[in-house]
């Protein structure tokens, strides 16, 4: 058990750049969370896979986002055309189902990546 | 829409006093709470959860936290506050509709010698 990494742990980019990050989870876990959380705020939810399958967006993610997870294990998540609200620390996690509903699983963070857009 | 809230973004404490951290939230359903730990440039680390078991969770490092229905309260305590506890604490509920933790805002925690 190796934790769950995300890389960069940085980025720099201008406005109007495309960037990617990348979370690898825990392995095995099945479920995979991407949260954003902007200075002084908690994490605030953008998305949710089980396996390969994208089950939830929330409404902040907006068009220029995207995210995957083609073969249920690592996920990216794009941000098309960066704006300077995007700069934010974006943060993957983790859980495995372990009884009950996934509601009450444990969800397992990544240190996050930390995007500043100029 | 279930949310949480935390009372008081700051909260100083002596070495070895009583660590109190508010947390009231706010559901229409039974909810699952959850309170994690945040050191600087770091991911979060789950303390302690109450999934409709025990009112009172003990977690790691020394901390517990009671599950109050009536006063709709999970205040996260430990009784003797180390240096090494100043960090940002999150207070979360789990929506059961959805997949996904809601976080409060946040307090961080100030530890003085």
């Amino acid at each position: 058990d190796t934790g769950v990494s995300q890389n960069p742990r940085h980025k720099i980019t201008k406005r109007g750049q495309n960037v990617t990050f990348r979370c690898d989870p825990i392995s095995e876990h099945n479920r995979l969370y991407w949260y954003r959380q902007t200075l002084g705020q908690g994490p605030e939810f953008l998305t949710y896979f089980q396996n390969e399958a994208q089950l939830e967006k929330s409404r902040l993610l907006s068009d220029r986002f995207s995210a995957e997870r083609p073969k249920g294990s690592f996920s990216t998540l794009e941000i098309q055309r960066t704006e300077q609200g995007d700069s934010a620390m974006y943060l993957c996690a983790s859980s495995l189902p372990t009884w009950g509903t996934a509601s009450t699983d444990t969800q397992y963070f990544g240190p996050g990546t930390r995007l500043t857009v100029l | 829409a279930q949310s949480v809230t935390q009372l008081g973004s700051h909260v100083s404490v002596s070495e070895g006093a009583l660590v109190l951290l508010r947390c009231n939230y706010s559901s229409s359903v039974p909810p699952y709470l959850f309170w994690y730990v945040q050191y600087p440039n770091q991911g979060l680390q789950l303390l302690l959860k109450y999934t409709s078991a025990a009112t009172l969770v003990k977690g790691i490092n020394g901390f517990e936290a009671e599950f109050k229905k009536s006063e709709t309260s999970f205040h996260l305590t430990k009784p003797s506050a180390h240096m090494s506890d100043a960090a940002e604490y999150f207070c979360a509920v789990s929506d059961q509709s959805f997949q996904k933790l809601v976080f409060g805002t946040g307090t961080r925690l100030l530890v003085s010698p």
